[in-house]
């Protein structure tokens, strides 16, 4: 299985400030047909996950565009430019490279 | 705008058998375009792929629970089910009914979940 590796595992902001998060791959996620295979989720307090990002780069309709997605082969990022208080909750990549896909451990953002 | 609606009992005892239904509305799981999957997650932990089903009949399981896993559709009903086996309490856990992108695999839209404990 793919393991994807998330840090930091913790990410206290400030409202305005902006926030980083990494993803790191066993393995590489790039296809042959030029397409990383990596999506980035949002679950906050008490709801299901919601889809931020796909194919590493792809805004996801009604996403933010201070909400970005950036990378390839193994090392990709997820970064927030400007912190807003519905953006507290636990960010999970995954891989969908591969059966079975796998989700990273997630990081948990959180207002300072 | 697609919504997934998982049910079915809150409770079970080890060694039961998990049955839960996925109601899908505002779309068909005929639709070639999506494969129809679960996935869980433990009370306070990460999430876990469990696996597809194809309105065609295909399938695939993680190997973690190939062996006590089967997920089903009925493209009639326009639902899809999930079995698992022999339970144990790590099977506790929220389980979500999602659609997935076919072509590029990401998953586009879950449902709300249904917690399901499991104890003696």
């Amino acid at each position: 299985d793919i393991v994807l590796t998330q840090s930091p595992l913790s990410l206290p902001v400030n409202p305005g400030e902006a926030a980083s998060m990494s993803c790191r791959a066993s393995q590489r996620l790039t296809h042959s047909d030029g397409y990383s295979y990596l999506n980035w989720y949002l679950q906050r307090p008490g709801q299901s996950p919601q889809l931020l990002i796909f194919l590493a780069s792809n805004r996801a309709s009604g996403v933010p565009d201070r909400v970005s997605g950036t990378g390839s082969g193994t090392d990709f990022t997820l970064r927030i430019s400007t912190v807003e208080a519905e953006d507290v909750g636990i960010y999970y990549c995954m891989q969908a490279l591969e059966t079975p896909k796998t989700f990273g451990q997630g990081t948990r953002v959180e207002m300072k | 705008h697609v919504q997934l609606q998982e049910s079915g009992p809150g409770l079970l005892k080890p060694s039961q058998t998990l049955s839960l239904t996925c109601n899908v509305s505002g779309d068909s799981t005929r639709s070639g375009d999506y494969y129809w999957s679960w996935i869980r997650q433990p009370p306070g932990k990460g999430l876990e792929w469990i696996g597809y089903s194809y309105y065609s009949g295909g399938s695939y399981y993680n190997p973690s629970l190939k062996s006590r896993v089967g997920i089903s559709m009925d493209t009639s009903k326009n639902q899809l089910s999930l079995k698992v086996k022999s339970v144990t309490a790590a099977d506790t856990a929220v389980y979500y009914c999602a659609r997935e992108d076919a072509f590029s695999g990401y998953v586009e839209s879950w449902g709300q979940g249904t917690l399901v404990i499991v104890s003696s």
